[in-house]
């Protein structure tokens, strides 16, 4: 079955760049998507089809991928940014990313 | 405005049933397909069940199939799910999702979820 890998936990300074990934092979060939959680709280989509970002989420939110991997960057990071984020694609099942908790310092 | 409120969870013994509703307002359901997702509380996201608008396709997890069954009235603007012979492992927060219209492999919405807790 596909799995998607994500790292445990990302930090990043306030105000700085912060970098998720998640890797699968030849995931630069499938649409990913990107959902954040704030605790106690239901996921918001992010990021669609690797790239996009839907209305109300702000551009310091985007999304690249190629390759074995696909990358979900948050630039000018925020307290408000705190939270899990998962990746998620279609591979005949929904697959989602084990999640990456984003702490800002 | 999207919404999508869910209810039903509650405390259920081991090899019981429950009933999940998700009552869709803001959009036409009956033009998306709808989905369930569960998250046992600290862990990770699971998809359990999705259902085409019209609700003639259905698929589900592995770990679901044959316990749970994923349905909808287009004319109630409702989602359901069927869950028997439950198990302890279903023990989780389940969030009725939108998939987006254009193909369908996004939860573009999701609802605050409803907890199901299964224990003797």
């Amino acid at each position: 079955s596909y799995e998607l890998t994500q790292p445990l936990s990302v930090s990043v300074a306030l105000g700085q760049t912060a970098r998720i990934t998640c890797g699968s092979t030849n995931i630069g060939t499938k649409n990913v998507h990107w959902y954040q959680q704030r605790p106690g709280q239901a996921p918001v989509l992010v990021i669609y089809r690797s790239t996009n970002r839907p209305s109300g989420i702000p551009e310091r939110f985007s999304g690249s991928n190629s390759g074995n991997t696909a990358t979900l960057t948050i630039s000018r990071a925020q307290a408000g940014d705190e939270a899990d984020y998962y990746c998620q694609v279609w591979d005949g099942t929904v697959v989602f990313g084990g999640g990456t908790k984003l702490t800002v310092l | 405005e999207v919404q999508l409120l869910e209810s039903g969870g509650g405390l259920v013994q081991p090899g019981g049933s429950l009933r999940l509703s998700c009552a869709a307002s803001g959009f036409t359901f009956s033009s998306y397909a709808m989905s369930w997702v569960r998250q046992v509380p600290g862990k990770g996201l699971e998809w359990v069940s999705v259902i085409s608008g019209n609700g003639g396709s259905t698929s589900y997890a592995d770990s679901v199939k044959g316990r749970m069954t994923i349905s909808r009235d287009n004319s109630k603007n409702t989602l359901w799910l069927q869950m028997n012979s439950l198990r302890a492992e279903d023990r989780a927060v389940y969030y009725c999702s939108r998939l987006d219209y254009d193909t369908s492999d996004t939860f573009d919405f999701w609802g605050q979820g409803t907890l199901v807790t299964v224990s003797p």
